[in-house]
C-alpha cells in the first residue's frame, strides 16, 4: 500500500449495497497481498489475502482482485452490513522479506 | 484464548519516563512485530524478530529497545519519552513471514 495523503478517506454505503475499497501500491516485486479490517479500539483483524499468481479471491461475502499491471488492489464486500463498519487496511510485501507495507487505510461507514 | 496479547492496554505517562510494553503470543508462530499507528492510522513497522533474531530495524530512535526472550514474547522499552511517541503501538506475529496478526494494541499517551 502506499501512504499517500495525510487524512482518511471515508466511503459511506447503505446497508445491503456492495462497497469497493480501492488500493494502490508501488513495490512492483510484491508477491503476497493482504486485507485487514480495524474496528475502534481493537488491532487489524485478516479478512483476506492473495498471492501474485492470481488476480481474484473469493471469501464469504469479500473478494479481493489483484490488477499487477497498475499494481492497484481492491476489497469488494457484498450486501454491506452495520458490522463491517471499520477502517479497512490493504498491506503488501515480498515474500522472504518479513516486512509489510500499509496502506493509508480507507473508513467504511454503513448507513442504516 | 487470546493469539497475540500485550499489556498494558492504555499507558498515560509523563515526558523523560521510561516505560515498557509486553507481548506475548500463543500460535506457535517464529516471528514477531512492533508497528507503530499514529493519529492518521498509519501502521508503519518498527521491528521484527525472527527465531529471537532481529530481522527488521527500521529508523526508529535508538531510544526504543525491543527485547525478545523466546519466540513467544516481545517487548518494547522506550526511554526518555517524548511528545512524539505518543501513539498506538501493536504487537503482531506470523509464521515464516506470513500472514500478521496483530495484539489489540497499546495506546501511550505521553503529556
Amino acid at each position: 500500500g502506499e501512504s499517500v495523503g495525510l487524512h482518511l478517506p471515508t466511503l459511506s454505503v447503505q446497508e445491503g449495497d456492495n462497497s469497493i475499497i480501492n488500493c494502490a501500491y508501488s513495490n512492483s516485486a510484491s508477491d503476497y497481498f493482504i486485507w485487514y479490517k480495524q474496528e475502534s479500539g481493537k488491532g487489524p483483524q485478516f479478512i483476506i489475502d492473495i498471492r501474485s499468481n492470481m488476480d481474484k479471491r473469493q471469501g464469504q461475502r469479500v473478494t479481493v482482485l489483484l490488477n499487477k499491471t497498475v499494481k492497484h488492489l481492491s476489497l469488494q464486500i457484498a450486501a454491506t452490513q452495520p458490522g463491517d463498519s471499520a477502517v479497512y487496511f490493504c498491506a503488501d510485501t515480498t515474500s522472504g522479506t518479513y516486512k509489510y507495507i500499509f496502506g493509508t487505510g480507507t473508513r467504511l461507514k454503513v448507513l442504516a | 484464548d487470546t493469539a497475540v496479547s500485550q499489556t498494558p492496554k492504555y499507558l498515560v505517562t509523563q515526558m523523560g519516563n521510561d516505560k515498557s510494553i509486553k507481548c506475548e503470543q500463543n500460535l506457535g508462530h517464529d516471528t514477531m512485530y512492533w508497528y507503530k499507528q499514529d493519529s492518521k492510522k498509519f501502521l508503519k513497522i518498527m521491528f521484527s524478530y525472527n527465531n529471537k533474531e532481529l530481522i527488521i530495524n527500521e529508523t526508529v530512535p535508538n531510544r526504543f529497545s525491543p527485547k525478545s526472550p523466546d519466540k513467544a514474547h516481545l517487548n518494547l522499552h522506550i526511554n526518555s519519552l517524548e511528545l512524539g511517541d505518543s501513539a498506538v503501538y501493536f504487537c503482531a506475529s506470523s509464521q515464516g513471514g506470513e500472514k500478521l496478526f496483530f495484539g489489540s494494541g497499546t495506546q501511550l499517551s505521553v503529556l
